[in-house]
C-alpha cells in the first residue's frame, strides 16, 4: 500500500533532550512537509523540501532540524532549543505537478500522516 | 501574510440536512485551496482540491467551491450523516507553490443521529 508512515505515534521528551521524528512516504512524491499542530490553532509549516539535499524554514523553524538525504525520508529534529514542544506533529508530501499544455501550472494536493504527538514530561 | 479564516468554528446539525462551511483568505493571489477532513487524534484526510482556474469540484455528497476574486471558499455537504462529524479544514497554497499550505483553524462539525 502506498502512503505516509509517521513513528512512533507517541513520543515523550525529558528536558533538555533532542527527539527525532520519523517519516517516510512510499508514493514517489518529490516535496515534503513538517507541520505543527495545537489545540484551537490551524496547522503551522515548520520545514519543507522539495528536492533532496535540500529543504527550506517554514514559519516556525527555530528549535527545529531536518534531513532530506532520500527522497522517501524527511525526519524532523526537535531540540532542546524548541521552549514548547508538546504538540501533535504532522508529516505531508507531494508530487511535483506538471503544467497543463497551453495554460498555467497546477499543483497537486498534499497528503499527510497519521501524526506524532510529543509531549515534554 | 495569507490568513486564512473558517466560520463557524462549530456546527451542530440534525442527520439529514445540508450544510455549508466557509473558508476565506487574505491574499487571493492562491495557487490552489484544499479541503481537509480531520478526526480526533487523527491526521488529516485530503477531501477536496480545487485549482485557482477552477471554480468547484464535487466528490459524492461535497461540493467545494472557489471564488478568488471574493476571498472565499465554501464545502457544501449534503444529506449530512452522522459519519461525517469531524472537524474540516481548508488551507491555501501561496507562494510560488514550493511553500507549504496556510490553515485555517477549522471548523468543528457534529451530525446528530
Amino acid at each position: 500500500d502506498g502512503g505516509i508512515t509517521q513513528s512512533p505515534k507517541y513520543l515523550f521528551r525529558k528536558e533538555g533532550q533532542n527527539v527525532t521524528l520519523s517519516c517516510e512516504q512510499n508514493l514517489n512524491h518529490d516535496a515534503m512537509y513538517w507541520y505543527r499542530q495545537d489545540p484551537g490553532q490551524g496547522l503551522r509549516l515548520i520545514y519543507y523540501s522539495q528536492i533532496v539535499n535540500d529543504f527550506q524554514k517554514g514559519d516556525i523553524a527555530e528549535g527545529y532540524s531536518v534531513s532530506r538525504e532520500k527522497k522517501e525520508s524527511f525526519p524532523l529534529t526537535v531540540t532542546s532549543a524548541q521552549k514548547n514542544p508538546t504538540a501533535f506533529y504532522l508529516c505531508a508530501s507531494r508530487l511535483e505537478g506538471k503544467g497543463l499544455a497551453g495554460g498555467p501550472g497546477f499543483y497537486n494536493e498534499q497528503f499527510f500522516g497519521p501524526g506524532t504527538r510529543l509531549t515534554v514530561l | 501574510k495569507q490568513e486564512v479564516t473558517q466560520i463557524p468554528a462549530a456546527l451542530s446539525v440534525p442527520e439529514g440536512e445540508n450544510l455549508v462551511l466557509n473558508c476565506s483568505f487574505t491574499d487571493s493571489a492562491i495557487y490552489n485551496l484544499q479541503w481537509f477532513r480531520q478526526d480526533p487524534g487523527k491526521g488529516l484526510t485530503s477531501l477536496l482540491l480545487i485549482q485557482s482556474s477552477q471554480r468547484e469540484q464535487t466528490s459524492g455528497r461535497l461540493n467545494a467551491s472557489l471564488d478568488k476574486s471574493s476571498g472565499r471558499s465554501t464545502l457544501y455537504i449534503a444529506a449530512s450523516q452522522p459519519g461525517d462529524s469531524a472537524t474540516y479544514l481548508c488551507a491555501a497554497l501561496a507562494g510560488g507553490g514550493a511553500d507549504g499550505l496556510t490553515f485555517g483553524k477549522g471548523t468543528h462539525l457534529i451530525i446528530q443521529p
